[in-house]
C-alpha cells in the first residue's frame, strides 16, 4: 500500500530533550516535506526536500532541523525542544515537480507536547 | 508572495443543505489551487485540483469548486452534505512553476454537519 509513515503518533517530553521524528514514504517521491499544524494557523511548512541531500528551510524553520540521506526517509529533529514546539506535526510527499500533479500525500500526524 | 484566506473559520450546517466554503488568493502569477481535507484525527487528503481548462472542478465526495481568476476565488461546494462531510478543509496554492516547495495552506475551515 502506497502511504506515508510517521514514528511515533503520539510523543511527550520535556524541554531540552533531542528527539527525532522519523517519515518515510514507499512511492519513491522525490519531494518531501514537514508542516507543523497549530489551532488558527492552519498548516506552516518547516523545511522541505527536493531530493536527496538537497533541503530548504519553508516558513518556519527556526528550531528544527532535518535531513535526507535516502530517498525514502525524511527524519525532523528537535535538537532542544520548547513548549512553543508543542504542536501536530504533518509528513508529506509527492512526485518530482510536473504540470500534472502537485499533489502532497500526507503522513498520519505526529503529536508532540514538550512540557 | 502567495498567500490564501479562508474566509470563515467555522460552518455550520444541516444534514441535505448546501455548502459553500470560501476561499480567496493573492499571487503576482498563475497559480494551481487544491483543496484538502482533514477528517478528525487523521491527516490531510486531496479533495480536488485546479491545474488549467475547464474552472470548473468536481472532486471526490461530490464536492466541486469553481476557480474564478477575476475574484482570486476558488470556492468550494456540495448541493447536499452528509454527518460525514464534517471535517476541517484547507485551501492551498502553489504559484506555476514555481518551487514545489512553496504550498501555501490557508488556516482551515470547519464543517461542522448537525443532523
Amino acid at each position: 500500500e502506497a502511504q506515508v509513515t510517521q514514528n511515533p503518533r503520539y510523543l511527550i517530553t520535556v524541554t531540552g530533550k533531542k528527539l527525532t521524528v522519523t517519515c518515510s514514504q514507499n512511492m519513491n517521491h522525490e519531494y518531501m516535506s514537514w508542516y507543523r499544524q497549530d489551532p488558527g494557523l492552519g498548516l506552516r511548512q518547516i523545511y522541505y526536500s527536493m531530493n536527496v541531500e538537497v533541503t530548504d528551510k519553508g516558513d518556519v524553520p527556526e528550531g528544527y532541523k532535518v535531513s535526507r540521506k535516502e530517498k525514502r526517509n525524511f527524519p525532523l529533529i528537535l535538537e532542544s525542544p520548547s513548549p512553543n514546539q508543542t504542536s501536530l506535526y504533518f509528513c508529506a510527499s509527492s512526485f518530482k515537480a510536473a504540470a500534472s500533479t502537485y499533489e502532497q500525500y500526507f503522513g498520519p500526524g505526529t503529536r508532540l507536547t514538550v512540557t | 508572495a502567495q498567500s490564501v484566506t479562508q474566509l470563515d473559520s467555522q460552518v455550520p450546517v444541516f444534514e441535505e443543505a448546501p455548502v459553500e466554503l470560501r476561499c480567496n488568493y493573492s499571487s503576482s502569477v498563475s497559480v494551481y489551487l487544491f483543496w484538502y481535507v482533514q477528517y478528525p484525527n487523521q491527516g490531510l487528503q486531496l479533495l480536488l485540483k485546479y491545474l488549467s481548462g475547464s474552472t470548473l472542478v468536481k472532486g471526490i465526495n461530490g464536492f466541486e469548486a469553481e476557480f474564478n481568476k477575476s475574484q482570486t476565488s476558488f470556492h468550494l461546494r456540495k448541493p447536499s452534505v452528509h454527518i460525514s462531510d464534517t471535517a476541517e478543509y484547507f485551501c492551498a496554492v502553489i504559484s506555476y512553476g514555481g518551487s514545489q516547495g512553496n504550498l501555501i495552506f490557508g488556516k482551515g475551515t470547519k464543517l461542522s454537519v448537525k443532523p
